[in-house]
């Protein structure tokens, strides 16, 4: 089956610690993408990758990090500089970058406390 | 700053009837328009892609329309579902390269049995 995998699914980790959400896509996509929902608003974007080894930042990149080594693989590491790291966060991919259709995947739910 | 409104904010109908959700934006000059739907602790499905030089675009009981030019995209579901509870969401795209996003907060839609 082709799709874009997150996980874990629920992640909880204490104030202070760094924490890595993987994404893992299997669509041959070039671009990948990062969001993160808080309850009743939207998606905000995070960070996106157009290839391998090049990424920008989001509109809310402060206190996240990611990296690109492989096409199939985008993780994103939540630092101990994120004020309000408590969200749901949401992988995507699209076939190419410039406004295609984006694919997501089923979200991690990350709890810091 | 491209900023996305939709409205209602919440909906609930009866099973059956036709609706219409609504999508606005400040900025014209959009690439495309995106509508998703979301259930509760998933991910995003992408249900349309609106091209900005296309008026409309079908899926089954779907119809999204675009007016780019007033800044709006309406979403009709016909006969609609119990299964058709969930949120929808619209994002438009500005630019021809990375697709970078921006959502709306999305309307909760209820179809009652």
């Amino acid at each position: 089956d082709g799709g874009i995998t997150q996980s874990p699914k629920y992640l909880f980790r204490k104030e202070g610690q760094n924490v890595t959400l993987s994404c893992e896509q299997n669509l041959n996509h070039d671009a990948m993408y990062w969001y993160r929902q808080d309850p009743g608003q939207g998606l905000r974007l995070i960070y996106y990758s157009q290839i391998v080894n090049d990424f920008q930042k989001g509109d809310i990149a402060e206190g996240y990090s990611v990296s690109r080594e492989k096409k199939e693989s985008f993780p994103l590491t939540v630092t101990s500089a994120q004020k309000n790291p408590t969200a749901f966060y949401l992988c995507a991919s699209s076939i190419f970058p410039g406004a295609y259709e984006q694919y997501f995947g089923p979200g991690t739910r990350l709890t810091v406390t | 700053k491209q900023e996305v409104t939709q409205i209602p904010a919440a909906l609930s109908v009866p099973e059956g009837e036709n609706l219409v959700l609504n999508c606005s934006f400040t900025d014209s000059a959009i690439y495309n328009l995106q509508w998703f739907r979301q259930d509760p602790g998933k991910g995003l499905t992408s249900l349309l892609l609106i091209q900005s030089s296309q008026r409309e675009q079908t899926s089954g009981r779907l119809n999204a329309s675009l007016d780019k030019s007033s800044g709006r995209s309406t979403l009709y579901i016909a006969a609609s579902q119990p299964g058709d509870s969930a949120t929808y969401l619209c994002a438009v795209s500005k630019e021809t390269s990375g697709s970078r996003l921006t959502f709306g907060e999305g309307t909760q839609l209820t179809v009652n049995p």
